[in-house]
């Protein structure tokens, strides 16, 4: 059974910082990695999706995986009050049709 | 991104009745499509995992007959909730998936009185 781990938080940052969100996966054979954005009472919404080893920039967002330490992670520059949200990581299988596991969230306050 | 539409954003019903949900790909054929249930501050749970046309995969622990997927189509899977209970009161969200992505409906508010 896969597992994906989050720390649930509150991570507080003051506006305009980097806020850093982590996650680790259990199952070494995982191929897809995606950060999504919950707000409170509202369905995720998919703002990265990282398949290989590296960096991957998106605006204020990057993405960044390291499938030999099963360790994939979110950095949000330029942090917003609009910013505050539960992030959630998903990690996924590399087939059609896949089964994504979600971790539990991390939950981000921006201060203003 | 890819739309996916949920009918309806809110239902309330009385315990005992069956509730439906629709989920469409708007802009997309999903090769699969997902349903989770969320309860206040927790994550995500998979309940089920469904392709057109052939029997939905149920996670452990999920009722096959009360909790009914039908997937007609590559854009349209539906969900009924039968017989109802307060503890089926929940955030209900459907996801459709492309071969390598997937994206949410906008969730359906259920709550059994």
């Amino acid at each position: 059974q896969k597992e994906v781990e989050q720390n649930s938080g509150p991570l507080s940052v003051p506006e305009g910082a980097i806020a850093s969100l982590n996650c680790t996966y259990s199952d070494r054979v995982s191929q897809s990695f995606f950060w999504y954005r919950q707000y409170s009472g509202k369905s995720p919404e998919l703002i990265m999706s990282i398949y290989s080893n590296g960096d991957k920039e998106d605006g204020r967002f990057t993405a960044q995986l390291n499938k030999a330490s099963q360790y994939v992670s979110l950095l949000i520059r330029d942090s917003q009050p609009s910013d505050s949200a539960t992030y959630l990581c998903a990690v996924g299988g590399n087939t059609g049709g896949f089964k994504t596991i979600f971790g539990a969230g991390t939950r981000l306050f921006v201060k203003a | 991104g890819a739309v996916v539409s949920q009918h309806p954003s809110r239902v309330i019903c009385k315990s005992g009745t069956s509730v439906k949900i629709e989920c469409r790909s708007l802009d997309f054929q999903a090769t699969t499509m997902f349903w989770y249930r969320q309860f206040p501050k927790q994550s995500l749970m998979l309940m089920a995992t469904s392709n057109e046309g052939s029997k939905a995969t149920y996670e452990q622990g999920v009722e096959k007959d009360k909790f009914l997927i039908n997937h007609a189509s590559l854009t349209l899977s539906t969900l009924t909730v039968t017989s109802a209970h307060p503890e089926d009161s929940s955030f209900y969200i459907c996801s459709a998936a492309t071969s390598n992505e997937q994206y949410f409906g906008p969730g359906t508010r259920l709550t059994v009185t």
